[in-house]
């Protein structure tokens, strides 16, 4: 079975601290994606990877950065932490852009 | 760009059929999802359809497409309790977009 890992469940931040948010996949997936969940809005894409070391903005990137050093991670980066990034936050691999999507448990970030 | 909405609530009465619908507007989309979020958790694959199909049926779940009206639909027959969820639409170009998400309550 594919496996997206999300390396917490829950987060609590403060105001302008540096936050990163940690993603592994173990099925060799090319792509990687980072959204934010908020009631009555779905999914909005933040940043996508379609290769290591290669990103692409999504719909909301402002406020966020992220890296792709190796295939398997893809970590986002909130450069300085602020109460409307509160949020909660899905990490998800596919094989191709176009395919099925495996996601993780979410992490559910605090900003306070 | 892309766009995909649907509607924000359905409620069912336990045993009946639900529908849950969904429009898009990229109609160069190649693969069409459903997905499902319990609480508390991330979201799971449901079924999926391509999009030169107009029906797919997988044991309770079927599936409708209508390209020309870029509409799509999934039935759930015999709701159970356990199928109270939310429900996320996606299609699928060169990246996943998603609708806001049906929540489906499901009542005796």
């Amino acid at each position: 079975d594919v496996k997206v890992t999300q390396s917490s469940r829950y987060l609590v931040k403060r105001t302008g601290e540096k936050v990163f948010l940690e993603c592994v996949q173990d099925m060799d997936h090319e792509n990687m994606f980072w959204y934010r969940q908020d009631p009555g809005l779905g999914l909005r894409l933040i940043y996508f990877s379609y290769d290591v070391k290669m990103k692409e903005k999504g719909d909301i990137p402002e406020g966020y950065s992220v890296s792709r050093e190796k295939k398997e991670r893809f970590s986002l980066i909130l450069e300085s932490a602020s109460t409307n990034q509160t949020s909660m936050y899905l990490c998800a691999s596919s094989l191709q852009g176009a395919t099925e999507a495996f996601f993780g448990q979410g992490t559910r970030l605090t900003v306070v | 760009g892309e766009d995909v909405e649907q509607s924000l609530f359905l409620s069912v009465r336990e045993g009946d059929s639900s529908v849950i619908n969904c429009t898009y507007t990229d109609s160069s989309s190649t693969y069409l999802y459903w997905y499902k979020q319990e609480p508390g958790a991330g979201l799971q694959l449901l079924t999926y359809i391509f999009s030169n199909m107009d029906m797919k049926q997988d044991q309770r779940l079927t599936v409708l497409l209508n390209k020309k009206d870029k509409h799509l639909s999934l039935r759930i027959a015999d709701t159970q309790t356990g199928d109270s969820a939310i429900y996320f639409c996606a299609v699928a170009w060169n990246k996943l977009i998603f609708g806001a998400g049906t929540r489906l309550a499901v009542h005796p």
